[in-house]
Order: structure tokens, then C-alpha cells, then sequence
């Protein structure tokens, strides 16, 4: 089947810190990566995305890489701002269907 | 611009009632979600649709009906309501073409507890 595990939260970093959140996938066929970040009281967002294997997503300082051999799809961000606390989502799409990871929150303190 | 719009953005609902979920899309898009979101878990997916008069199945669609009877409107219909039922709903859309790049719109989402 296809699912999504992403690393637990909560996470807190302080401004300036390096930001990594793991994801790892399971698929049949050959899915798209995405992540999305979630604001509190808003619906989701995209924010960055890879259609194939060793694509680079990137927006906003962010960016994923998608290793299609340790099927993973970590988000790393060199230095957080205060304005980057939000839920962040790894998802994968495959045929008519999007699958969600649980979440991972993340709050940086100034 | 609209987007997607959902309605209420709140309800409260006692045990046995009904409601429906308001979702309508301004952006043409063929695909439609219906996503459930519980404390600390991820989204599941209730119902979607491909187009006007198709539905189906998600991944949770127990207690939950659907209709498409337009591009635009994707009503998510709540018999019996339940305090399992008690949860944050998305609807989302996307363009057919576009559905493996991601591009997948969500509304604002609408809180709905039943006690």
C-alpha cells in the first residue's frame, strides 16, 4: 500500500537553527513528493514539490530531496525564522489519491 | 479570487443529527477532497471525486455520504452524527492535468464537534 511516516513532533529550535524533519515513503509505482505547511486556523499549503527521483524541491529557503533509493523525502532549512512555526505534512500522490503524513509541528522561539 | 470555500466554519451538532459540509471551488478543478483531520494525526481521506456525478471511497467514508452533482460543489453529508465525527474537515481540489504535481487547493476547513 502507500503511506506516509514522517518524524515526530513537537519541534522547537531557536531562530537561526538548521532545521531537518525526516519522511520516509511506501509506494507502489512512482509517486510525487510533496510537502505542505499547515498555519494554525488555515487549511494547508503547498510548499515545495519533486515529481521523480533525485528531483530538488525548494521554496522559501526550504528544500527535499527525493531518494527514491532510502525512499525518503527529509525538509531542511539552513536557518529558521519565527515566522516558520507551523505544521508541516510530507505527502505523497499516486494515481487519483493524495496520503498524508501525521505532522510535524514546529515552533522557533526567538 | 475564491479559491475553495467551505461552510460553517464551526457547528456544533448533538448525537443523532444531521448537517451538511459546504465546499465549492471556483478554479474548474475536476478532482475533489474530502479530508478528515483529528488531533496530532494526519489528514484521511473520506470521499473524492474525479468529476460531475462520480464518488468514491476514501480511506474513513463510515457515516459520511457525498454528491457531485456539479464541477463546483462537493457537499460532505453527516447521518448521525457521532463524537467520533468530532474533527476538523478540509475539502481540496486540483486541476485533472495537475494532479501528480501537487497542486492540491485547500480550503479553510470547517470545525464540527458532536456531543
Amino acid at each position: 500500500g502507500n503511506s506516509v511516516t514522517q518524524m515526530e513532533g513537537p519541534v522547537t529550535l531557536s531562530e537561526e537553527a538548521f532545521l531537518t524533519i525526516n519522511c520516509t515513503y511506501t509506494a507502489t509505482g512512482y509517486p510525487s513528493l510533496f510537502w505542505y505547511v499547515q498555519y494554525p486556523g488555515e487549511g494547508l499549503q503547498l510548499l515545495l514539490k519533486a515529481t521523480k527521483a533525485d528531483d530538488k524541491g525548494s521554496n522559501k529557503g526550504f528544500e527535499a530531496t527525493y531518494r527514491k533509493e532510502t525512499t525518503s523525502f527529509h525538509l531542511e532549512k539552513g536557518s529558521v525564522q519565527v515566522s516558520d512555526s507551523a505544521v508541516y505534512f510530507c505527502a505523497l500522490a499516486t494515481g487519483n489519491q493524495f496520503y498524508f503524513g501525521t505532522g510535524t509541528s514546529l515552533t522557533v522561539i526567538p | 479570487n475564491a479559491g475553495v470555500t467551505q461552510t460553517p466554519k464551526f457547528r456544533i451538532l448533538k448525537i443523532g443529527q444531521s448537517m451538511t459540509l459546504q465546499c465549492t471551488q471556483d478554479m474548474n478543478h475536476n478532482y475533489m477532497y474530502w479530508y478528515r483531520q483529528d488531533p496530532g494525526m494526519g489528514l484521511k481521506l473520506i470521499y473524492y471525486s474525479v468529476g460531475a456525478g462520480i464518488t468514491d471511497k476514501g480511506e474513513v467514508p463510515n457515516g459520511y455520504n457525498v454528491s457531485r452533482s456539479t464541477t463546483e460543489d462537493f457537499p460532505l453529508r453527516l447521518e448521525l452524527a457521532a463524537p467520533s465525527q468530532t474533527s476538523v474537515y478540509f475539502c481540496a481540489s486540483s486541476h485533472r492535468a495537475r494532479i501528480d504535481t501537487g497542486e492540491l487547493f485547500f480550503g479553510e476547513g470547517s470545525r464540527l464537534t458532536v456531543l
